[in-house]
């Protein structure tokens, strides 16, 4: 069965502090793993990653992928109260027509 | 509105009554999806369009669920005889899906807060 777990479930840190949330996964034909950023209700786009070992960038984030190993990583840098909100990850199969597993999400608290 | 919307915001119900829930997608985006959320969860997939015809609905629970999406646009998921564990958030996403091969970004709406009493 299709799986998706992140690590860790809630994360509670101080301002300006470095994060690394996880995802690992198991999908019979992977297609694609998506990260997304949830507040209040609608998950908002991070990233898309395909291929092993590059490394996508936006800002203060950065996520990178490892086919081998199943998994990625998100990081956060000199986070921002702004940060706080849930994080999802997600894996899309091939030949699925797109529809996305999550994990349960890493909740982020980011304290002044 | 350039986003997807989804329509109520919130909707409390008793058990066994009916409910729908409506899911506007962004324009010229011919895939849709449905996922249910609940608490401290993330979502789970319900079921995907592609343009009028349901192409995956393997994740319905059963069968008091059902959706719809008569003329490839907007979408209704309509629950029959709710039950206290349909409690959820119901949150809708649309992607482009272009030719075979390409990937596309699904983005989702603000979702429904469905609370069945």
């Amino acid at each position: 069965e299709d799986k998706v777990v992140q690590s860790p479930l809630s994360l509670v840190v101080h301002e300006g502090d470095t994060v690394t949330l996880n995802c690992s996964y198991e999908v019979t034909n992977f297609r694609s793993l998506l990260w997304y950023k949830q507040e209040k209700k609608a998950p908002t786009f991070l990233f898309m990653l395909t291929s092993s070992g590059i490394e996508k960038k936006s800002g203060r984030l950065s996520s990178i992928l490892d086919k081998k190993e199943l998994f990625s990583i998100l990081n956060i840098t000199a986070t921002q109260t702004g940060d706080s909100a849930i994080y999802l990850c997600a894996v899309e199969p091939r030949n699925q027509g797109g529809k996305l597993i999550f994990g349960q999400g890493t909740e982020l608290s980011v304290k002044p | 509105g350039a986003g997807v919307s989804q329509t109520p915001s919130n909707k409390v119900t008793e058990k066994g009554k009916y409910v729908e829930l409506r899911c506007d997608p962004i324009s010229g985006h011919t895939a849709l999806y449905w996922y249910r959320q609940s608490l401290g969860q993330g979502p789970e997939f319900l079921i995907y369009f592609q343009g009028t015809g349901a192409a995956d609905d393997s994740g319905l629970p059963n069968d008091r669920f059902f959706a719809v999406r008569p003329e490839g646009s907007v979408s209704t998921l309509k629950i029959q005889r709710t039950e206290r564990g349909d409690s959820a958030v119901y949150l809708c996403a649309s992607s482009l899906n272009g030719p075979a091969g390409t990937q596309e970004t699904q983005y989702f709406g603000p979702g429904t807060r469905l609370l069945v009493l």
